[in-house]
């Protein structure tokens, strides 16, 4: 299985600022996947970074919000941009377990945010 | 209409009880299905994939029935261990990608 690292682990934010978390797999991988959780709520795709080219986004979410970067094959980072307190939430990512889209995945531990 | 509702819960049960829950999906396209686990505070992992034929892993087994799309898990004998909450995850019929229920929380008392 595969080991992913995410940072930080946690955070407590001002509204109006920024915060990017990275995500770290000890293999290359062709997608990573970009999730949110809200409190109480189930796990909500944001995107998929594919190294590369743009990320793909979800209905709902948008690049100028959620800006990702890819940059090569074990790492990609997440930025909330322009933070409120509707962005308080856990960001999971993942990669998938195999070489096809229908395996399943493999989760970060999450960051943990707090928007002020 | 969410595309994987699944009964919160919580259930409630005592060491040694079996407990079961179902969840449902809406696409009837949905071609894999799982159960994941997700404790406090941590992040969610695979329990068991499951099968057209039903599988079962120990002391859970999982159905699916395409007919009336439904997934369950059944946990025997249960374990304080147990306690957690389980997320059903459907992968979507156009891109494959995965839905996940809210989760259903079952709490294992001594």
């Amino acid at each position: 299985s595969a080991v992913i690292s995410q940072k930080p682990s946690r955070d407590i934010c001002q509204r109006g600022t920024s915060l990017t978390i990275q995500c770290q797999v000890d293999s290359q991988v062709t997608m990573m996947f970009w999730y949110r959780q809200q409190p109480g709520q189930s796990l909500t795709l944001i995107a998929t970074a594919n190294q590369g080219s743009e990320a793909t986004y979800e209905s709902g979410f948008v690049i100028d919000k959620f800006p990702i970067s890819r940059p090569n094959l074990t790492f990609s980072t997440l930025t909330v941009s322009n933070m409120s307190p509707e962005d308080s939430s856990i960001y999971l990512c993942s990669v998938p377990s195999g070489s096809y889209n229908t395996d399943t995945q493999y989760f970060g531990p999450g960051t943990r945010l707090t928007v002020l | 209409r969410k595309e994987v509702e699944q009964d919160p819960g919580p259930f409630n049960v005592p060491e040694g009880a079996t407990v079961a829950f179902n969840c449902t999906y809406s696409n009837s396209a949905s071609q894999s299905f799982f159960w994941y686990r997700q404790d406090c505070r941590k992040e969610p992992k695979l329990l068991m994939s499951v099968y057209s034929s039903g599988n079962e892993d120990g002391r859970f087994t999982a159905q699916l029935n395409r007919a009336s799309q439904y997934i369950s898990l059944l946990i025997r004998d249960s374990k304080l261990s147990d306690s957690a909450t389980y997320l059903c995850v459907v992968t979507r019929s156009n891109d494959y990608k995965l839905s996940f229920g809210a989760g259903t929380t079952v709490t294992v008392r001594a």
